[in-house]
């Protein structure tokens, strides 16, 4: 069973960021928090990952809170291609290389 | 980022008769590729874990007889759907991990198969 909670749908205006929560109350030392997200009919693109510091690439922030027990990821200027189903996964890096799939939250960017 | 191509992106076929869907690690070698299938409206669902050079290792609930998996080489694992039926029309992706830099996954564009 996955171990992360998102919400199942989010709204977010074109220009502006788009923050989707991610709760992982469970998680462990050892276990990475993981973003990918999927755009209608493809493979899942990967984002970002990090343990507990917060990342930052050139699609997006991740803000991992101190107790690691959720996590922001923040796309800063959300265009229309950015409507996807955004998928939080945590993965002990260590341990094992298998990701396994929530029910991921839908983003819908609107002009 | 890594690329990975699955080939075909889209198969139709009849009822009983088996389909090989192909996916490669284009730029880097996978030492790990995984296979996932996903209906409509639902999430992916992990099917097999596949290591170059051994044997698949299956999911609970995943009928290893009927998914056959094989990954002879460093940058291709194949998946065959044996006798394939209209309950197995899905969307199959595939994903690869890097023997180098195993932090990252990454996933094919994916195979629509219609079973008819």
């Amino acid at each position: 069973d996955a171990k992360t909670t998102q919400p199942p749908s989010m709204d977010c205006a074109e220009g502006r960021a788009a923050n989707l929560p991610c709760n992982h109350s469970t998680i462990s030392g050892n276990e990475y928090v993981y973003w990918y997200r999927q755009i209608h009919s493809q493979g899942p693109q990967y984002i970002i990952h990090g343990l507990k510091n917060n990342e930052t690439n050139e699609m997006a922030s991740l803000i991992i809170t101190e107790d690691r027990k959720s996590s922001t990821l923040i796309l800063p200027h959300a265009t229309l291609r950015d409507t996807a189903v955004y998928y939080c996964i945590v993965r002990d890096l260590y341990n094992t290389d298998k990701l396994i799939f929530g029910t991921g939250t839908r983003l819908q960017v609107f002009p | 980022g890594a690329v990975v191509s699955q080939h075909p992106s889209w198969v139709i076929c009849k009822s009983g008769t088996s389909v090989k869907i192909e996916c490669r690690s284009l730029d880097f070698q996978a030492t790990t590729m995984f296979w996932y299938r996903q209906f409509p409206k639902q999430s992916l669902m992990l099917m097999a874990t596949s290591n170059e050079g051994s044997k698949a290792t299956y999911e609970q609930g995943v009928e290893k007889d009927k998914f056959l998996i094989n990954h002879a080489s460093l940058t291709l694992s194949t998946l065959t759907v044996t006798s394939a039926h209209p309950e197995d029309s899905s969307f199959y992706i595939c994903s690869a991990v890097s023997g180098r830099a195993r932090e990252t996954q990454y996933f094919g564009p994916g195979t629509r198969l219609l079973v008819l």
